[in-house]
């Protein structure tokens, strides 16, 4: 098993540009969930889905965009990235009380 | 909403001692999960260790144990015989599940951390 994999690891863009990160993973779990963290701070959840075709809000949601069409995959899409879209983000899927985060994305908006 | 406050920025315990990391949390969901994870320099996030509203003992998981105290809405994480790779930020975070009947939890709301560093 992979477990949760994300891409890409690194990423600067410019303000304005968007992009989709990617996020998949092979436990066949149907929740899914994006965090953003910032420096100092613990991580904020952006968007979750509880399953293929059902995504909702989360505390932070404003300039991204979710969809699944699948179990094994949950993109995040950039709309139009600003400088404080600047962050860490973190895929995870969970089952039962365990949470199985990704690796991370370094994400930094000039 | 859930709400999570850890009021200990930083930490430093002796290798081998044990250390308490503090946690307070506010809910007004019935059921919910309390869960702790450590994020190495490296910055993955590792759980470490579960414990359910209604379990009626404390969590624990080799060296680390949850002392939880319902009634004074606390969580704090305890890591006995500290060691060097103990070196970390760790992070208290409690969540509801994900669905009504569901099993999973999901929706996690985060402290802010604590950073612990192990001397030798």
């Amino acid at each position: 098993n992979a477990g949760v994999t994300q891409t890409p690891k690194f990423q600067v863009l410019k303000t304005g540009q968007s992009m989709t990160l990617q996020c998949a993973q092979d436990m066949n779990h149907e929740y899914m969930s994006w965090y953003r963290q910032d420096p100092g701070m613990g991580l904020r959840l952006i968007h979750y889905s509880v399953g293929a075709g059902i995504t909702d809000q989360g505390e932070v949601p404003n300039g991204y965009n979710v969809s699944r069409s699948t179990t094994e995959d949950f993109p995040l899409r950039l709309l139009s990235a600003a400088p404080s879209q600047t962050s860490v983000y973190f895929c995870a899927s969970s089952w039962m009380y365990e949470q199985f985060f990704g690796p991370g994305t370094r994400l930094t908006v000039l | 909403a859930q709400k999570i406050t850890q009021t200990q920025p930083g930490m430093f315990v002796q290798e081998k001692e044990a250390v308490t990391l503090d946690c307070t949390y506010d809910t007004s969901d019935p059921s919910y999960g309390l869960f702790w994870y450590k994020q190495p320099s490296s910055g993955e996030m590792i759980f470490l260790i579960y414990q359910g509203s209604y379990d009626q003992q404390n969590a624990t998981e080799g060296r680390y144990s949850l002392n939880f105290q319902k009634a004074r809405k606390s969580a704090n994480l305890v890591i006995s015989a500290s060691q060097l790779g103990d070196s970390a930020m760790y992070f208290c975070a409690s969540s509801r599940k994900a669905n009504a009947g569901g099993t999973s939890y999901g929706k996690l709301t985060f402290g802010q951390g604590t950073i612990l560093t192990v001397h030798p």
